[in-house]
C-alpha cells in the first residue's frame, strides 16, 4: 500500500501570502492518480484538484497543483480568508490512501 | 446536479454489524467511468479510504478493513450499500460517501453527501 506524507504538518500564514504543501508518496505514483482537497470544520472535503495539476469546477486559479514520481505540491499563490482549512492528498494506484493532511491556519 | 445522502444508524454496539445505505440522485451508476466510494473521518482526524464500486460492479476494498466489508449497488434504486462487520469503538467516525468520474474528475471524488456520525459503543 502506498503511503502519503504531508508536510508541513501545520502551515502558519497571513492572507495574501503563498502557500506552498507537500506530498510524498512511499512509491511512485503515477500523476493521473493524485488528488487533493480541501476540507473546512464540519464540512465534506471538496476536491481542488486532479491529475496532480488539473483544476477542479469551480476552482479558483490561485489553485495549483504539480509534481510528479513520488513528490507533489499543492501551491496556492495569494491566500485569501476562507482559504484556511486543512488539504488533504489523495491516490489511487492499486489502493486509495489519504495523507495525514496539512493544516493552513492565520 | 448530483447529490448523495448517507443514511444508517446513529449508534451501533460493539461486534454489531453497521449497514449505511448511500442515496443518489443526477447521475447512473450504470454509467462507464463512474463510482462510488465510502470514506470516514474519526472525531479530530484525517480521512480514510474504506471501500469504491464502479459501474461495472468492480469493487475495491481498503486491504485493512477488507475482511469486514461489502459494497453493492442497486442501479434501480440509485442506491449504494456498505455493510461493515465487527463493529468496534475505533470505527466511530462520520461515514462519507462520494461519486467520483473518470471522465470528469479523474480518481478524485468530486462529489460528497453531508457524512454521517456513526458512534460505537455500548
Amino acid at each position: 500500500e502506498i503511503v502519503l506524507t504531508q508536510s508541513p504538518g501545520t502551515l502558519s500564514l497571513s492572507p495574501g501570502e503563498r502557500a506552498t504543501l507537500s506530498c510524498r508518496a512511499s512509491q511512485s505514483v503515477s500523476a493521473s492518480y493524485l488528488v487533493w482537497y480541501q476540507q473546512k470544520p464540519g464540512q465534506a472535503p471538496r476536491l481542488l484538484i486532479y491529475g496532480a495539476s488539473s483544476r477542479a469546477t469551480g476552482i479558483p486559479d490561485r489553485f495549483s497543483g504539480s509534481g510528479s514520481g513520488t513528490d507533489f505540491t499543492l501551491t496556492i499563490s495569494r491566500l485569501e480568508p476562507e482559504d484556511f482549512a486543512v488539504y488533504y492528498c489523495q491516490q489511487y494506484g492499486s489502493s486509495l490512501t489519504f495523507g495525514p493532511g496539512t493544516k493552513v491556519d492565520i | 446536479q448530483i447529490t448523495l445522502r448517507e443514511s444508517g444508524p446513529t449508534l451501533v454496539k460493539p461486534t454489531q454489524t453497521l449497514t449505511l445505505t448511500c442515496s443518489f440522485s443526477g447521475f447512473s451508476l450504470i454509467t462507464r467511468g463512474v463510482g462510488v466510494g465510502w470514506i470516514r473521518q474519526p472525531p479530530g482526524k484525517g480521512l480514510e479510504w474504506i471501500a469504491l464500486i464502479h459501474w461495472d460492479d468492480d469493487k475495491r476494498y481498503s486491504p485493512s478493513l477488507k475482511s469486514r466489508l461489502t459494497i453493492t449497488k442497486d442501479t434501480s434504486k440509485n442506491q449504494v450499500v456498505l455493510t461493515l462487520t465487527n463493529m468496534d469503538p475505533v470505527d466511530t467516525a462520520t461515514y462519507y460517501c462520494a461519486h467520483t468520474d473518470l471522465a470528469v474528475a479523474g480518481t478524485g471524488f468530486d462529489y460528497w453527501g453531508q457524512g454521517t456520525l456513526v458512534t460505537v459503543s455500548s
